[in-house]
């Protein structure tokens, strides 16, 4: 079962205006939230990590908010650049890490 | 430093054949895993190793093992690969402090006809 879920395969913003990419999940042991970002041909690399005794991480652009009562996790880029155009994976980890399916970014000039 | 490193970069197998890929990481980390990625799936952690000679299960170890005979390097072994191995494979290193935050190298695009 997916414990990690991106319901958005894909999302396309212009630039300069706010990405909001969303992620659920279904575990409520899980203490902490990453997210990734993958270009084509490449490894994931670590974007931003919440801790679960957190409801907000923020790192010059990119800021990720932790809901824990909805179990919902969102990453928000502002202001976007075409540069963040890529797929952005939501994992979730109490030991094991788990990813969502991924959500493909478009950002257009 | 090349971080993480994986051979090969593509391979086609025949059902029954086997073969390894081999992960290496010059960042001096304790962990490290392995993860299939798949349309629609997301990664999904095979094997994984907290330290030298020490591995682990993960979500979907079923055809596969590993070993880690060095702290550098990380093997994944299919023995008789099968079509539903068909997948991109992922090597991942992460230091014992910060367990979470995981180096990925490039991935292995494995077909198995």
């Amino acid at each position: 079962d997916q414990q990690v879920k991106q319901n958005s395969p894909s999302l396309s913003v212009q630039e300069g205006r706010i990405s909001i990419l969303n992620c659920d999940y279904t575990n409520s042991m899980f203490d902490y939230f990453l997210w990734y970002k993958k270009y084509p041909a490449e490894g994931p690399t670590f974007l931003i990590s919440i801790s679960s005794i957190k409801d907000k991480n923020e790192d010059g652009r990119f800021t990720v908010f932790l809901n824990k009562s909805a179990k919902h996790l969102s990453l928000h880029i502002v202001p976007s650049q075409p540069g963040d155009s890529a797929v952005y994976f939501c994992a979730a980890s109490v030991g094991d890490m788990r990813f969502g399916a991924g959500t493909r970014l478009t950002v257009k000039p | 430093n090349a971080g993480v490193t994986q051979t090969p970069k593509f391979r086609v197998l025949k059902t029954g054949q086997s073969m390894t890929l081999l992960c290496a990481q010059d960042m001096n980390h304790e962990y490290m895993y392995w993860y299939r990625q798949d349309p629609g799936m997301g990664l999904r952690l095979i094997h994984y190793s907290v330290g030298e000679g020490t591995t682990a299960k993960g979500e979907v170890p079923d055809g596969y093992n590993v070993s880690r005979l060095k702290k550098q390097n990380f093997l994944l072994g299919l023995e008789s690969a099968a079509p539903s191995q068909t997948s991109v494979y992922f090597c991942a290193s992460s230091y014992v402090g910060s367990r979470n935050e995981q180096f990925f190298g490039p991935g292995t695009r494995l077909t198995v006809l």
